[in-house]
């Protein structure tokens, strides 16, 4: 069964870049996409965007500017970068296995809260 | 403003039907298939349906979905105290190029 679980800083200072990491296990990297999703408190879900193993990626056009997804098939796990962050970035961060239109996001992680502030 | 549109709420007593909807536009439900999931309190999400009505292993035949034209409805029959969760509906937007969700439905059991 495969579990996800994501790690990085809880707090970003305002104009820095937010750095989260995602590892993979019980089941390859391979041949999947990847990907992140995020929620701000008491709101909706955000989807950021994907990456395939290969390396391929697909943003959210709202957040493209400012963000990085890459992968490490080696290390089984993919990471995010979001750049010039603000308060409007504070969210809890999930990160998922994306089976695109063929089974939506099928896997989540327990998501890891990044709080933005001085 | 998310780009699907849910009812804020939605409530029913436990052994009802519930039906939650999810409006949306011609480059996604209208054209691409709807997700749905279900956050519990506290918890992550959790997919529930996929294209349109079908049910991952381990989910009750309880939830189904449906799609007509640009919106698409969850039901959920035999209401149990245990379906109190937050709904989000999904679907792949083709001018955004993008996953889009609803702004999610949270469901009160009476």
């Amino acid at each position: 069964q495969v579990q996800l679980q994501a790690s990085g800083p809880g707090l970003v200072k305002p104009g820095e870049t937010l750095s989260l990491n995602c590892t993979v296990s019980g089941g390859s990297i391979n041949d999947y996409y990847w990907g992140w999703i995020r929620q701000p408190p008491g709101k909706g879900l955000e989807w950021i965007g994907y990456i395939y193993y290969s390396g391929s990626t697909t943003y959210n056009p709202s957040l493209q500017s400012r963000l990085t997804i890459s992968v490490d098939t080696s290390r089984q796990s993919f990471s995010l970068k979001l750049s010039s962050v603000t308060a409007a970035d504070t969210a809890i961060y999930y990160c998922a296995r994306d089976r695109t239109t063929i089974m939506g996001v099928d896997v989540w992680g327990l998501g890891t809260t990044v709080t933005v502030s001085s | 403003q998310s780009v699907l549109t849910q009812p804020p709420s939605a409530s029913g007593t436990p052994g009802q039907r519930v039906t939650i909807s999810c409006s949306g536009g011609t480059s996604n439900i209208g054209q691409n298939y709807v997700f749905w999931y279900q956050q519990l309190p506290g918890a992550a999400p959790k997919l529930l349906i996929y294209r349109i009505y079908q049910r991952p292993s381990g989910v009750p035949d309880r939830f189904s979905g449906s799609k007509s034209g640009t919106s698409a409805s969850l039901a959920i029959s035999g209401l149990r105290s245990e379906d109190e969760a937050d709904y989000y509906c999904s679907s792949w937007d083709d001018r955004l190029s993008a996953w889009v969700f609803g702004g999610g439905t949270k469901l009160t059991v009476l």
